[in-house]
């Protein structure tokens, strides 16, 4: 199975800040890499598909890069309602596996 | 709008069988262009991927839980279902049924029910 680790665990930023989130597969898997978010309660919302495409609906501030095995999500301005954790997925091979997780508190 | 929801029992003994169901509106589940999953999540762990159906009825199941679990469309009640059988505390999780879209070549977990909580005891 391809192993996701996420990068870091947890953080802690303030709204405005730059936040960048890491995920590294433990093979490469071109570029098929999803990133969603999910608060507390809730179902996971699909915000990057494909390593950098932006999912519908979801703002501009959201963007996604990487390929191989090293990925990058990063949210240029952080706003009150992107505290939340965030996972990356690997969808090139079956089981699909998700990385630990990262919150941003 | 596509609209997933999850519906069973909240509660299964140890060593039965946890039935749970996703009824799909405003798509249909044999539509052809897009399929099913189902995602679990541990209390305050992280996510763990069970397996596709798709709409043909084959199934791909995730290897560590494919001896226990077995997943099926029900075209004419527009619903999948998850059976996941020899149920132990392990399988206590919040349970979400998922529709899978093609995204530039490869899938993403783009539509999610609101989750279900299922608990072993």
């Amino acid at each position: 199975d391809i192993q996701m680790t996420q990068s870091p665990s947890s953080l802690s930023a303030s709204v405005g800040d730059r936040v960048s989130i890491t995920c590294q597969a433990s093979e490469s898997i071109s570029t098929s890499l999803n990133w969603y978010q999910q608060k507390p309660g809730r179902a996971p919302k699909l915000l990057i598909y494909a390593a950098s495409g932006l999912q519908s609906g979801v703002p501009s501030r959201f963007s996604g890069s990487g390929s191989g095995r090293d990925f990058t999500l990063v949210i240029t301005s952080l706003h009150p309602d992107d505290f939340a954790t965030y996972y990356c997925q690997q969808s090139y091979t079956t089981p699909r596996t998700f990385g630990q997780g990262t919150t941003v508190e | 709008q596509v609209q997933l929801q999850e519906s069973g029992p909240g509660l299964v003994k140890p060593s039965e069988t946890l039935s749970l169901t996703c009824s799909v509106s405003g798509a249909s589940v044999d539509g052809g262009t897009v399929y099913w999953t189902w995602i679990r999540q541990p209390p305050g762990k992280g996510l763990e991927w069970i397996g596709y159906i798709y709409y043909s009825g084959t199934t791909n199941y995730n290897s560590v839980l494919k001896s226990r679990v077995t997943m099926s469309l029900d075209t004419s009640k527009n619903h999948f279902t998850l059976k996941m059988n020899s149920v132990t505390a392990a399988d206590t999780a919040v349970y979400y049924c998922a529709r899978v879209r093609m995204k530039r070549g490869s899938d993403a977990f783009d539509i999610w029910g609101q989750g279900t909580v299922v608990n072993v005891s």
